[in-house]
């Protein structure tokens, strides 16, 4: 069965530290990926698409990047984090024609 | 106007109780819709998908309205666990599969 992994669960960092979120997939390949991301008490925003390694698609100019190094995982990237950058990271992949399937989400603080 | 636009409440109802909730969509070109759940602090779960008319599962029935362009959904019955925040999702193919996720409408059923 495809299961979707995603860590850390919380995470607190300082501002101006780097950030690296990890999501990787198993039991399916060549899945579609995707990071959302949802300020506290707003909707999930879009940050990035992957249709196959090493290629990413950015929805919104920010301070964060994205990588596919391998098929099934997809990693969120920050060189320096700001306080706007809290919020509750998602990712997902897509089941064929159905809807999302999302990882169960880091929770960053930046303090 | 917003791609997809729902009310945010909070629905504040008796357990036993029937809800429902719109949701309208400016992509006349959107085909397949789901509804999520989302519970405080988690990710989004698939709760129903919609490709035609409608959809019922159990206590849940979405109902799509093309010419109008709104879908809504139905809880009867409400328990205790059903309160979340349900999100509206409209999606069309191509363009990678991206899904846009409204900020969702917030049921709370009491005793």
């Amino acid at each position: 069965s495809q299961t979707i992994h995603q860590w850390p669960a919380t995470l607190v960092q300082p501002v101006g530290s780097p950030l690296s979120l990890e999501c990787t997939v198993e039991g399916t390949s060549n899945p579609n990926l995707y990071w959302y991301r949802q300020a506290a008490g707003r909707g999930l925003q879009l940050l990035f698409y992957s249709v196959g390694i090493g290629q990413i698609s950015s929805e919104v100019p920010q301070n964060l990047s994205a990588s596919r190094p391998q098929d099934r995982q997809f990693i969120l990237s920050s060189k320096k984090l700001l306080l706007s950058d809290s919020g509750f990271y998602l990712c997902a992949w897509r089941q064929g024609a159905g809807g999302y399937t999302f990882g169960s989400g880091t929770r960053l603080t930046v303090v | 106007r917003k791609e997809v636009e729902q009310d945010p409440g909070p629905f504040n109802v008796p357990e036993g109780a029937t809800v429902a909730f719109n949701c309208t969509y400016s992509n006349s070109a959107s085909q397949s819709f789901f509804w999520y759940r989302q519970d405080c602090r988690k990710e989004p779960k698939l709760l129903m998908s919609v490709y035609s008319s409608g959809n019922e599962d159990g206590r849940f029935t979405a109902q799509l309205n093309r010419a109008s362009q709104y879908i809504s959904l139905l809880i009867r019955d409400s328990k205790l666990s059903d309160s979340a925040t349900y999100l509206c999702v409209p999606h069309r193919s191509g363009g990678y599969n991206k899904l846009i996720f409204g900020a969702g409408t917030r049921l709370a059923v009491h005793p």
